[in-house]
């Protein structure tokens, strides 16, 4: 079976702090994906990032670090110089045939 | 180039009625998923076409659940006999043949009183 689990309900910092979400997941398949969607109050989901289990390479873009580590199963991501535009609910999923997501983490940045 | 779409974005019916939702895909791909995401929680999976296929339906997707894609472009998901417990929001996706990352449109909120 898969699982996803975020452990971070909520995460409040002030801006331009840096703040990591965590990502844990579970999968006995060699070959997967994870992702990581944005959740912005109008409820839209936006994808981020996908890596797939063959490519432990992290990746930068812009003020957004994803880490990927599978010696530990996770797939966190890091926002550097937080905004208050960053506000919303993260997800991570994780896809061997459909995608099982996490219960998100909401994270506020307050001005 | 424009994204999923969904009609209506908000939906309150009375317990006992049918309701019946509306997703066109971005035009060029071929695969599209249904989930359903309550408050606090993931999206959970409902369905998924490949084309006009229904290639795949949840455990959760229960017999008062019907999703269509006559033609392999929008589709339709229907919810007959609605329970308070359906209250959600219905969102669907879509992506294209050989990717795997999956476009989300705005999403139906559904009110069952």
């Amino acid at each position: 079976a898969q699982k996803v689990t975020q452990a971070q309900t909520e995460i409040s910092v002030v801006e331009k702090e840096d703040v990591t979400l965590d990502c844990v997941y579970e999968t006995r398949d060699t070959t997967y994906y994870l992702f990581w969607y944005k959740q912005p109050p109008s409820g839209e989901l936006v994808f981020l990032i996908r890596r797939n289990s063959f490519d432990e390479q992290n990746e930068i873009s812009g003020r957004y670090s994803w880490n990927f580590q599978k010696s530990t199963s996770s797939f966190n991501f890091t926002i550097t110089a937080s905004q208050v535009v960053d506000s919303a609910v993260y997800f991570c999923a994780l896809k061997v045939y459909q995608l099982i997501w996490g219960a998100g983490t909401k994270l506020i940045i307050k001005p | 180039d424009t994204g999923v779409s969904q009609n209506p974005r908000h939906k309150i019916t009375k317990r006992g009625q049918n309701v019946t939702f509306r997703c066109d895909p971005i035009s060029e791909h071929n695969r599209l998923y249904w989930y359903r995401q309550t408050l606090g929680q993931g999206p959970e999976f409902l369905t998924y076409f490949q084309n006009e296929a229904q290639l795949e339906k949840s455990r959760l997707l229960s017999d008062r659940f019907s999703a269509e894609r006559p033609k392999g472009s929008f589709s339709t998901l229907e919810i007959q006999r609605t329970e308070q417990g359906d209250s959600a929001m219905y969102l669907c996706a879509s992506s294209s043949h050989g990717t795997v990352e999956q476009f989300f449109g705005p999403g139906t909120r559904l009110t069952v009183l």
